[in-house]
C-alpha cells in the first residue's frame, strides 16, 4: 500500500469550532487530494494541491481551506464547522503523469454535532 | 475535464463475468482511463488503467473502444467481494483537478 497516513481517523467536533484533518504521504508524489464522501454518495473534490504551496479549490470548497507547506503534508482545515461537513474525508496522492493512478488513504470520519 | 457516465447500478451473480461500461465521449486523444473501486466501509482503491489497448491485471481486464469514447471493465468471474462502486475516470497529463462521477453500484449475487 501507498504511505499515507490520514488523521484523525475518527473525529466529533461542535459546531462553529475549527478542525484540522491531516494527511501525511511518504511516497514524494507531487499532487495531493482532499475529497469528501456523504453516505451513499460518490467522492467530491474539496481541494488539491500540485505542489508546496500551490493549492486550488475543487467542486465543493466552500468552508474549507488547505495548506501544503511541505511535499508530505496536505492539511484540511474547516474553518467554523457546520452540520453539513459531517462526513468522511479522504486523502489521495499522485504523480503527475497520465497514467499514475491516485492512491487513497483509509479516510477520517468526522462528526459535527 | 472529460465528462464520464456510468449506469448507476448493476447486478450479477457470484462467478459470472461482469462488464461495467463507461463513456467518456468527450476524452482527449492522450488522456489515459482509470478505473477504481470503493468496497463498503473502505477506500477507493485503484484497480486498472489504459489508453488504447486493452489491458489486463490481476484484478480485472480493461477494453476500451478503437475510438476512445468508452470503455469497459470486465471483472472475469465475480465474487461476493467484487461488490462495490466503481469509477471510471480520464486523465491527462498534467491533469490536476480530478473530479470523480457517481460511479456504478456492483450488487453481486450469490
Amino acid at each position: 500500500d501507498a504511505g499515507i497516513t490520514q488523521s484523525p481517523r475518527h473525529k466529533v467536533t461542535e459546531t462553529g469550532t475549527p478542525v484540522t484533518l491531516r494527511c501525511h504521504q511518504t511516497e514524494n508524489h507531487r499532487y495531493m487530494y482532499w475529497y469528501r464522501q456523504d453516505p451513499g454518495h460518490g467522492l467530491r473534490l474539496i481541494h488539491y494541491s500540485y505542489g508546496v504551496k500551490d493549492t486550488d479549490k475543487g467542486e465543493v470548497s466552500d468552508g474549507y481551506s488547505v495548506s501544503r507547506s511541505k511535499t508530505e503534508d496536505f492539511l484540511l482545515t474547516l474553518e467554523s464547522a457546520t452540520s453539513s461537513q459531517t462526513s468522511v474525508y479522504f486523502c489521495a496522492i499522485s504523480e503527475s503523469q497520465a497514467n499514475s493512478p491516485l492512491h487513497f488513504g483509509n479516510g477520517t470520519r468526522l462528526t459535527v454535532t | 475535464d472529460a465528462k464520464t457516465t456510468q449506469p448507476n447500478s448493476m447486478e450479477s451473480n457470484e462467478e459470472e463475468p461482469v462488464h461495467l461500461p463507461c463513456n467518456h465521449s468527450t476524452i482527449s486523444g492522450t488522456d489515459y482511463i482509470h478505473w477504481y473501486r470503493q468496497l463498503p466501509s473502505q477506500g477507493p482503491e485503484y484497480v486498472i488503467h489504459g489508453l488504447t489497448s486493452n489491458v489486463n491485471n490481476r484484478m480485472a481486464s480493461l477494453a476500451i473502444a478503437e475510438d476512445r469514447k468508452s470503455s469497459t471493465l470486465i471483472l472475469h468471474r465475480a465474487t461476493l467481494r467484487d461488490a462495490a462502486v466503481y469509477y471510471c475516470i480520464p486523465r491527462g497529463q498534467g491533469a490536476q483537478k480530478l473530479v470523480f462521477g457517481q460511479g456504478t453500484r456492483l450488487t453481486i449475487n450469490p
